[in-house]
């Protein structure tokens, strides 16, 4: 059964650092993962899709990078301003096509 | 291009009441999701559904939750009699099914609030 595991729960940083969000799955047989941001009260907003075969996607100052083989993707903001402060979700595709969920990282970014 | 459309965005109900949530998918996705967000957690898928026929629905507490697609499109999600613990976020997604292979990406409506008194 596939698990998806995000660290670290939440993060709190100074406006203009760069930081590292994690995540780790279990079965690394999936389509794509993807990364998602959830505002307080809003819905889901798609960021990156990193397909089996990529190596990384880069969106802005967004790079996710994907490493199948041990089943870790990562999510890096560069230069980091209080408009990213959000809830951060990693999402695996399976092959049902179901998206299976990390809990999230919670970003506070400190003006 | 419209997106996927829910309705209500809020419910406050007493438990025991029932509830029930509308979703219209993007229009030529074959694919339906429900899922429950629970605050804190990462959502939760309660069933899938390929046209109007059930993919998976293993998550979905069948002794009150209830879910169907008529004719391929819209869905409706009932809760019947609704307990404490089913506030949460309730939220509708639809996809292509498949069809982008692994492009294939779901798009999500804005959710229902419930919140269960």
């Amino acid at each position: 059964k596939q698990e998806v595991t995000q660290i670290p729960a939440a993060l709190s940083v100074p406006e203009g650092e760069n930081l590292v969000l994690n995540c780790s799955f279990t079965d690394s047989a999936i389509y794509n993962l993807q990364w998602f941001r959830q505002d307080p009260g809003k819905g889901l907003t798609s960021l990156l899709l990193i397909q089996s075969s990529q190596r990384e996607q880069t969106s802005g100052r967004l790079n996710a990078s994907l490493d199948k083989s041990s089943g870790r993707s990562t999510l890096y903001i560069a230069a980091s301003q209080p408009g990213d402060s959000a809830t951060y979700l990693c999402a695996v595709l399976n092959s049902n096509y179901q998206l299976i969920w990390g809990a999230g990282t919670k970003l506070i970014i400190k003006p | 291009e419209a997106g996927v459309a829910q309705s209500p965005r809020y419910k406050i109900i007493e438990k025991r009441q029932s509830v029930a949530f509308w979703c219209n998918p993007i229009s030529g996705h074959a694919t339906l999701y429900w899922y429950q967000q629970i605050l804190g957690q990462g959502p939760k898928l309660l069933i899938q559904f390929q046209n109007n026929g059930v993919v998976d629905d293993s998550q979905l507490p069948k002794d009150r939750f209830s879910a169907e697609r008529l004719k391929g499109v819209d869905s409706t999600l009932k809760i019947q009699p609704a307990k404490l613990e089913d506030s949460a976020v309730y939220l509708c997604a639809s996809s292509f099914g498949g069809l982008a292979g692994d492009q294939e990406t779901q798009y999500f409506g804005p959710g229902t609030r419930l919140l269960v008194l």
